[in-house]
């Protein structure tokens, strides 16, 4: 199966400050990595989209300058989140596609807690 | 209105009881839709696709209404296991997913 993981998987930060995350595909290459964002007792959002190589494309309501999507390699895209404020304690989910399969066919890491204090 | 709605919960049923529970979706040019599971604090993962003529996996029976707009999922004999949080998926457009905000399943010994 499509391994997908994500460190760290959680992680406290003081107000203002930057954390980043890591979302990889162990054992496949990752056409596109999505990043999701989960408020308690709420739906998935999507944040963001990204391909490898490519800037990438955020929904709207989400800024680009807060949140840096890096995918360097079709195994590897990051998340940070800049100067953080408490709001932004959410869990943070990214998955991926594979070439060869079902665009809607995604596989999700395992997620990343942030808490901003 | 969302994309995806679905009633919250939660389902209280013993085990061995059989529970269904719907999701209707606003855009009717949705082509796929999925039930993922959810248990806390984890990642969702893929139950089942929804296929048009319906399907069975399992215990886990899954219908597509095209015409009202929904999509339903009921479990039979339920297990302890099967308590989570079902979401329910469709495609917006391209490639995206959206989800519902999930429905709460917990089974009693």
């Amino acid at each position: 199966g499509a391994v997908v993981s994500q460190h760290p998987s959680r992680v406290i930060c003081k107000s203002g400050t930057s954390v980043k995350i890591e979302c990889r595909s162990l054992d496949f290459q990752a056409t596109t990595m999505f990043w999701y964002r989960q408020f308690p007792k709420q739906s998935l959002m999507l944040m963001a989209t990204s391909n490898e190589g490519s800037k990438a494309t955020y929904e709207q309501g989400v800024e680009k300058d807060k949140f840096l999507i890096n995918h360097a390699s079709l195994t590897l895209s990051t998340l940070t989140v800049t100067s953080a404020h408490p709001e932004d304690s959410s869990f943070y989910i990214c998955s991926a596609t594979r070439a060869g399969l079902g665009p809607y066919e995604q596989y999700f890491g395992p997620g990343t807690r942030l808490t901003v204090t | 209105r969302k994309e995806v709605e679905q009633d919250p919960g939660p389902f209280n049923v013993p085990e061995g009881a059989t529970v269904a529970f719907n999701c209707t979706y606003s855009n009717s040019a949705s082509q796929s839709f999925f039930w993922y599971r959810q248990d806390c604090r984890k990642e969702p993962k893929l139950l089942m696709s929804v296929y048009s003529s319906g399907n069975e996996d399992g215990r886990f029976t899954a219908q597509l209404n095209r015409a009202s707009q929904y999509i339903s999922l009921l479990i039979r004999d339920s297990k302890l296991s099967d308590s989570a949080t079902y979401l329910c998926v469709v495609n917006s457009n391209d490639y995206k997913l959206s989800f519902g905000a999930g429905t709460t399943v917990t089974v009693r010994a």
